[in-house]
């Protein structure tokens, strides 16, 4: 069965303090796997995808990295802006493009100033 | 571009009423798609389309039906609201060139069902 599981499910930070968030994935054929950041009360916002193992993406403070079973997501000198909960989802080969985009739970970072 | 837009941004519904949950995106996309968020589940998609015409089901498809006439428009039906259906609604719309894929989520529709 395909799934995603994503870890901590919370984490708290002072400001500064880098770390890193994980998301384990079981899926029968990867076609991307995709990170997104949730704030309360809106929509997923895109970040990155990545498709093939070794593949990393940046976007200022956030860096994104993929291997075979898992991807982290990187967090240097995080600021309060920071904060929102942080979504993984992957696309399985066989489902197409759209379809069948599996979610895990999600990491709520707090970054304390 | 207003990017993709949802209607209403919170509607209260008696069991047994059906009622339209309105999704529209204005950057051309192809793909749409309609996920349900609940506490303690993460996402979880009801219905997509990869193109006008063209509609499939999700995970959880049951008690909900799409149409998709034109690129625009992809909206959500709710045949008889039950109160398993309470929930927050996402649309999301898909941008693909080669093998980059961008996803864009609309601000989402609250809906409780009483």
């Amino acid at each position: 069965e395909d799934q995603v599981t994503q870890s901590p499910e919370a984490l708290r930070l002072q400001e500064g303090e880098s770390s890193s968030l994980n998301c384990s994935y079981t899926v029968s054929g990867l076609r991307g796997l995709f990170w997104y950041r949730q704030d309360p009360g809106k929509g997923p916002e895109f970040l990155f995808t990545l498709y093939s193992a070794g593949e990393e993406k940046e976007k200022e403070r956030l860096k994104a990295t993929l291997t075979k079973k898992e991807s982290f997501l990187h967090i240097t000198a995080p600021k309060p802006e920071d904060s929102a909960t942080y979504l993984c989802a992957v696309q399985a080969v066989w489902g197409g493009s759209q379809g069948n985009l599996i979610f895990g739970k999600g990491t709520k970072l707090s970054v304390k100033p | 571009n207003a990017g993709v837009t949802q209607t209403p941004k919170f509607q209260v519904l008696k069991t047994g009423q059906s009622m339209t949950l309105q999704c529209a995106q204005d950057m051309n996309h192809e793909y749409m798609s309609w996920y349900r968020q609940d506490p303690g589940m993460g996402l979880r998609l009801i219905h997509y389309s990869v193109g006008a015409g063209i509609t499939d089901q999700g995970e959880v498809p049951n008690g909900y039906n799409v149409s998709r006439s034109t690129t625009e428009d992809f909206p959500l039906r709710l045949l008889s609201a039950a109160p398993s259906q309470t929930s927050v609604y996402f649309c999301a719309s898909s941008w693909v060139a080669g093998e980059q894929e961008t996803q864009y989520f609309g601000p989402g529709t609250r809906l409780l069902v009483l």
